[in-house]
């Protein structure tokens, strides 16, 4: 069954450095997402992603993070210049263009658990 | 703007009991609901989801759920747990008012314990 996938599981670096969060989505899906969930908090919506531009970001999603799809597979979030509340489990989710539309199954990677130090 | 409730982070049941978690929602348009599961050191799986339609709305797993718009609830049941039900569950709600391709609004999820 197809899935979608993330690199790294875990991710540990120190304030102020940059990192690149990396996912693969199912082949035929056109529309990404990036949600995050800090340890004992909910999932939060950070960015959706589609045609090569972003659709809607929250106020989560400041200048400090960017999105991009670089090789026409992997879909990658950049945070520039981490800081400590960035500490979270970090989630892709993508999901086909056709078939219901707003309801179709949003499918998630299993997460990278970013540790900020 | 749309925001949803799990009451309870933790619940413990038998093997073999029914399982009820909760999930409260607020919407200013008509919702659509989403139930995920999420096992160990995996992504999150729909379970179900309500739309439209049937207000029972029967899941993977033997998971069902209720769309009562009166209550604004959205409760999952399942009526004999197994201990592969040990997870975390999630309640979602689309967060705009329909069209395109929307973002999830989660609650904070409820941890299920299984045990024997």
């Amino acid at each position: 069954e197809p899935e979608v996938t993330q690199t790294p599981s875990h991710q540990v670096t120190q304030m102020g450095q940059e990192v690149i969060l990396r996912c693969v989505p199912i082949s035929n899906h056109l529309y990404f997402y990036w949600y995050r969930q800090i340890l004992g908090q909910k999932v939060e919506f950070l960015v959706s992603f589609y045609n090569n531009e972003i659709s809607e970001k929250s106020e989560i999603f400041d200048d400090q993070f960017s999105v991009e799809r670089p090789d026409g597979s992997n879909f990658t979030l950049k945070i520039r210049s981490t800081k400590l509340e960035d500490s979270a489990m970090y989630f892709c989710a993508t999901t086909e263009l056709a078939g219901e539309g707003p309801y179709n199954e949003q499918f998630f990677g299993p997460g990278t658990r970013l540790t900020v130090l | 703007a749309q925001s949803v409730t799990q009451l309870g982070s933790h619940v413990s049941v038998s093997e073999g009991a029914l399982v009820l978690l909760r999930c409260n929602y607020s919407s200013s348009v008509p919702p659509y609901l989403f139930w995920y599961v999420q096992y160990p050191n995996q992504g999150l799986q729909l379970l179900l989801k309500y739309t439209t339609g049937a207000t029972l709305v029967k899941g993977i797993n033997g998971f069902e759920a209720e769309f009562k718009k009166s209550e604004t609830s959205f409760h999952l049941t399942t009526p004999s747990a197994h201990m592969s039900d040990a997870a975390e569950y999630f309640c979602a709600v689309i967060g705009t008012a329909g069209g395109g391709y929307n973002k999830l609004i989660f609650g904070a999820g409820t941890r299920l314990a299984v045990h024997p």
